[in-house]
């Protein structure tokens, strides 16, 4: 059973840049959270998706957009990029009808703005 | 929205000593799940307690959640180095009804060997 993956593992951007995260859900799940976590601090949720929508959304503002391709991985972008952004991206994927709500992360992507 | 707070933040043991990690919700918890993190690393779920009043253990790890929900408790006996890290606790978010979770701050454990 493949786990969930992230790509890339670093990236560094400037200010007003964009930027795309990756993420490839573990083998069975159809639901991808991503979550930001800047240094310090506990993960921060951003949204979810679910059969290829937005199903939830943390306070993030719209810079912040996700997709959901039909093999349930997911992307985020983000938009003119601000110093703030600075965090660890981390994507968690798990099974919506699920009991319980047991997410499964990723790795995460360390992103730099400079 | 529902917040967690973690306690200690940080937390320096011998190696062999036991320790309590505490989380405190300030309204009731559906569902409690404790993750470790290593540094700048994805998390690794360790339990999850829904129950009022539930226990679990895993080798030398017990996570409790008190009855009325509000506040649940990590221990570990015996620490070792391998312990080290951060632990995080994460709350099913009841706010937008949706699978995602609101986590606390986060307790950085440092076992001396």
């Amino acid at each position: 059973e493949t786990g969930v993956t992230q790509s890339p593992t670093h990236l560094i951007k400037t200010r007003g840049q964009q930027v795309t995260l990756r993420c490839s859900s573990q083998s069975g799940h159809n639901t991808v959270s991503w979550y930001q976590q800047a240094l310090g601090q506990g993960p921060q949720f951003i949204f979810q998706y679910y059969r290829e929508e937005e199903n939830g959304r943390g306070n993030f503002p719209p810079r912040f957009s996700g997709l959901q391709f039909p093999n349930y991985s997911s992307e985020l972008n983000v938009n003119a990029l601000e110093l703030d952004d600075s965090a660890l991206y981390l994507c968690a994927s798990s099974v919506t009808s699920a009991s319980y709500n047991e997410q499964f992360f990723g790795p995460g992507t360390r992103l730099t703005v400079l | 929205s529902q917040e967690l707070e973690q306690s200690p933040q940080s937390l320096i043991v011998q190696e062999g000593k036991n320790l309590t990690i505490n989380c405190t919700s300030s309204k009731t918890l559906y569902g409690l799940y404790w993750y470790k993190q290593k540094y700048g690393e994805g998390l690794i779920f360790l339990m999850m307690l829904q129950k009022g009043g539930e226990e679990k253990s895993h080798e030398k790890i017990t996570a409790k959640l008190d009855e009325k929900k509000q506040q649940s408790s990590l221990h570990i006996t015996a620490s070792q180095p391998s312990h080290a890290g951060i632990y995080l606790c994460g709350a099913d978010r009841m706010d937008t009804g949706r699978r995602a979770l609101t986590f606390g701050s986060g307790t950085r454990l440092q076992v001396q060997p």
